[in-house]
């Protein structure tokens, strides 16, 4: 069945460092792939997402590229702030109708002054 | 603005009482709406997804007896935790989808059960 991997957490960085979330998933056909943000006692926020190999996703400086050949999605940000101090979610959703969201474990990231 | 409201954010009551969590959809028609469980720094379960007007689907493990579903209309689908118990306590979070649209959650309802 669908699966995704991410890089466990926490995730710790000074601000204005570079982030990046590893991600692979593995599925049969063409996922959709999706990265969520929930930011503490709330649900999940869609961050952004990709529909098909190569796409760009992109949103609030956050960018992650659909890479078929490695089933990858990894999350990349160049200069974080304490505010994405949050756990991020990568997930994908299969092809069919009835297809439902496969969400990884979760990466927690905090960002210190 | 939020698209998905939840109701209520948190509760905390007695052993074996039931409990009731609204999820409604608020500028758009949620044909699919879907109910998640997550633990403490763990990633969401899915528990159900529910088609309005039929019964919800419940995934492998999930008590429907248990947690019972309804999606009435195209706008709110409730959780009822029946006889709820210490183990019972976690996060549930709700979700809903259009057809063809993004899936856009509600912000949670933290559920304490003492």
């Amino acid at each position: 069945g669908d699966s995704v991997t991410q890089m466990e957490g926490p995730v710790t960085l000074s601000e204005e460092a570079f982030l990046t979330i590893n991600c692979t998933y593995t599925a049969t056909g063409y996922p959709s792939l999706f990265w969520y943000v929930q930011y503490p006692g709330e649900g999940l926020q869609l961050l952004l997402k990709a529909t098909k190999a190569d796409d760009k996703g992109s949103n609030k400086g956050f960018e992650a590229t659909y890479r078929k050949e490695t089933t990858s999605f990894h999350l990349e940000k160049g200069s974080v702030q304490v505010s994405d101090s949050a756990v991020y979610f990568c997930a994908l959703r299969g092809t069919g109708t009835a297809s439902k969201l496969t969400f990884g474990t979760g990466t927690r990231l905090q960002v210190t002054l | 603005g939020a698209v998905v409201s939840q109701h209520p954010s948190w509760v905390i009551c007695k052993s074996g009482t039931s409990v009731k969590i609204e999820c409604r959809s608020l500028d758009f028609q949620a044909t699919t709406m879907f109910w998640y469980r997550q633990f403490p720094k763990q990633s969401l379960m899915l528990m159900a997804t529910s088609n309005e007007g039929s019964k919800a689907t419940y995934e492998q493990g999930v008590e429907k007896d248990k947690f019972l579903i309804n999606h009435a209309s195209l706008t709110l689908s409730t959780l009822t935790v029946t006889s709820a118990h210490p183990e019972d306590s976690s996060f549930y979070i709700c979700s809903a989808r259009a057809p063809a649209q993004p899936q856009h959650f509600g912000d949670g309802t933290r559920l304490s059960i003492l």
